[in-house]
């Protein structure tokens, strides 16, 4: 069974500092990634996807992510973040080929101060 | 910490059946649950928000009277696929958001594979 960690639980950042949230999975196959966000009141949101390819992915937002597959890792990055990035964040993991099954990490609580 | 309890993981049914998914909050109050369904290749896709005692949300789109949703405790919150026909193969996964003082935080079930023959 695959497994996502996100290691940061809370991160505070100053407005246009920049962001890296950190993804790793376990799983022994090949996988789609996946990073969502959930701003304050609302229902998650997809920000990027990896399916195959380029391994960075430019998500809304100004948003990109990094598929290493060596470290089995998706990290998340913005340059400059701003406080409506204010939100919290989950990596999730679906194996490729047979099911849909998803997983999600756990989250990440981002507070941006302005 | 919080966990969000789905079940079952994995449920295969005759087409023209009604299928149950039960979604708990075990250490919290969620007061807002929400059901979403994950198509392969694709993001996940929001069905509807449930909230304690209130009658859920439902997105355009999603068949109301087809994909029941009882929010009937701050506990616990159910998904009922009723007559399920092929096409509502899918995985289905719940979350559960705990209101707390500063913000809000959202857990996940494990998620509900279900196959309709």
């Amino acid at each position: 069974a695959q497994s996502v960690s996100q290691h940061n639980h809370h991160v505070i950042l100053s407005e246009a500092a920049s962001l890296e949230l950190g993804c790793n999975y376990s799983y022994g196959g090949t996988v789609n990634l996946f990073w969502y966000v959930q701003y304050p009141g609302q229902h998650l949101q997809l920000l990027l996807k990896y399916f195959s390819g380029d391994p960075l992915v430019k998500g809304i937002k100004g948003f990109e992510a990094e598929f290493i597959k060596s470290k089995f890792s998706f990290n998340l990055r913005k340059p400059s973040v701003q406080w409506s990035d204010t939100a919290e964040y989950f990596c999730a993991v679906m194996p490729t080929g047979g099911g849909n099954k998803l997983t999600f990490g756990t989250g990440t609580q981002l507070k941006v101060e302005l | 910490g919080a966990v969000v309890s789905q079940h079952p993981s994995r449920v295969i049914c005759k087409s023209g059946t009604s299928v149950k998914i039960e979604c708990r909050s075990l250490d919290f109050q969620a007061t807002t649950m929400f059901w979403y369904r994950q198509f392969p290749k694709q993001s996940l896709m929001l069905m509807a928000t449930s909230n304690e005692g209130s009658k859920a949300t439902y997105e355009q789109g999603v068949e109301k009277d087809k994909f029941l949703i009882n929010h009937a405790s701050l506990t616990l919150s159910t998904l009922t696929v009723t007559s399920a026909h092929p096409e509502d193969s899918s995985f289905y996964i719940c979350s559960a958001r705990q209101a707390r003082l500063e913000n809000e935080k959202l857990f996940f079930g494990s998620g509900t594979q279900l196959s309709v023959l």
